[in-house]
């Protein structure tokens, strides 16, 4: 069955650094990759979108990767600040039209 | 305009009660979704509804768990019997349609817990 993986552990940047988090998936090669950003308490809150056809996506100071050989999708934010502190989730698509969701990698800034 | 609404934002209740949960989608969205979140783990998906069309209930965790979409509209959860481990965050989504790229706009949540 297909899983995701993200970065289990909390991930700690210093403010003004690209912080880059992982998302890689074991089977089925989806057509479309999510990224999600929740902050406690909250609903997530969607944030970029890539296709298999689609190496990069840029939106401000976020850029996206998909490498379907490697199965892996890169997020980072440059020139990072503290009010991007969050959970950063990944989610996508299945073959029934599911889609499936990452447990999600917190990330803190520090000032 | 207004987002996706959820209520209650919180329900306590005890073991074997049922309860519902409200989720309100944006209008004119046609798909709408249920997950369920556990601490520390990923979203779980439980039902989705598209237009007219037979939910998908495949990702139900057992017969407890029913859900409604009244008019193409509200959704209602609904927990028969509620166990300790039903406790989670259910969070409602709904999109535009479901389009292979659709974004799915969330609700806060609501927060469940079973004693």
């Amino acid at each position: 069955s297909q899983k995701i993986e993200q970065n289990s552990e909390a991930l700690n940047i210093q403010e003004g650094k690209t912080a880059t988090l992982t998302c890689n998936y074991t089977n089925y090669s989806p057509a479309y990759l999510q990224w999600y950003r929740q902050d406690p308490g909250r609903g997530p809150v969607f944030l970029l979108l890539i296709r298999e056809n689609e190496k990069e996506k840029r939106k401000e100071r976020l850029k996206v990767t998909f490498d379907t050989t490697l199965k892996q999708s890169l997020f980072h934010i440059t020139a990072s600040q503290p009010a991007d502190s969050a959970t950063y989730l990944c989610a996508l698509d299945m073959p029934d039209d599911k889609i499936i969701f990452g447990k999600g990698t917190r990330l803190h800034i520090l000032p | 305009g207004a987002g996706v609404s959820q209520s209650p934002s919180n329900k306590v209740t005890e073991k074997g009660k049922d309860v519902e949960l409200r989720c309100d989608p944006i209008s004119g969205h046609t798909a709408l979704y249920w997950y369920r979140q556990s601490l520390g783990q990923g979203l779980e998906f439980l039902i989705y509804f598209q237009g007219n069309s037979a939910p998908d209930k495949s990702g139900l965790p057992s017969d407890r768990f029913s859900a409604e979409r009244t008019g193409g509209s509200v959704s209602t959860l609904t927990i028969q019997r509620t166990q300790q481990e039903d406790s989670a965050v259910y969070l409602c989504a709904s999109s535009l349609d479901r389009g292979d790229t659709d974004t799915q706009y969330f609700g806060p949540g609501t927060r469940l817990t079973v004693l």
